[in-house]
């Protein structure tokens, strides 16, 4: 059972930053915030993780809120590339153990 | 290079068949999954190996049948194949608290 919530679909124009929010208001506290994307049928893609401290890598950038209850992955200049389905996910499960539950993501269509 | 790969890409099969799929991974990953991805695009986990080792069952019916020979494989075996197991399986790796590296998944379909 996911334990996220994002919405089902989001628009951005080409160039803009694409920011996919994501409510996770019963994390706990040693769980970890995951994103990855599906880009049509291929296998799914790491993008970024964090815990409680902002995060920022090649890809996005990861905004988690003080009461990490949600979150924001932002994609700083989307491309046609970009379009895919993004999951949240909270990590759960010790090391070597954990399990990502992917939800039903958030469809994100990058328009020209 | 490839990390992560799957054989085959498609399998068309007849139900009560018996099937396996492959996976390997050249990334020097400890830990292997097979995720099964349904019609509605539910990605569900099924398993998980740790050096060999199983450690995550979820609830999946005991016709499939995982095996890891090693590190670097995890085959996925299914027996008395049924109509219900058309779906696309994706194998992933990942070295212990890290990201999960997917391979390009096999889609099977039962006739």
């Amino acid at each position: 059972d996911a334990k996220t919530t994002q919405p089902p679909s989001m628009d951005c124009a080409e160039g803009r930053a694409a920011n996919l929010p994501c409510n996770h208001s019963t994390i706990s506290g040693n769980e970890y915030v995951y994103w990855y994307r599906q880009i049509h049928s291929q296998g799914p893609q790491y993008i970024i993780h964090g815990l409680k401290n902002n995060e920022t890598n090649e890809m996005a950038s990861l905004i988690i809120t003080e009461d990490r209850k949600s979150s924001t992955l932002i994609l700083p200049h989307a491309t046609l590339r970009d379009t895919a389905v993004y999951y949240c996910i909270v990590r759960v499960g010790d090391f070597g153990n954990e399990k990502l539950t992917f939800g039903t993501g958030t469809r994100l269509t990058i328009i020209p | 290079d490839t990390a992560v790969s799957q054989t085959p890409k498609y399998l068309v099969t007849q139900m009560g068949n018996d099937k396996s799929i492959k996976c390997e991974q050249n990334l020097g990953h400890d830990t292997m999954y097979w995720y099964k991805q349904d019609s509605k695009k539910f990605l569900k986990i099924m398993f998980s190996y740790n050096n060999k080792e199983l450690i995550i069952n979820e609830t999946v019916p005991n016709r499939f049948s995982p095996k890891s020979p090693d590190k670097a494989h995890l085959n996925l075996h299914i027996n008395s194949l049924e109509l219900g197991d058309s779906a696309v399986y994706f194998c992933a790796s990942s070295r212990r608290t890290n990201e999960q590296y997917f391979g390009p998944g096999t889609r099977l379909t039962v006739t």
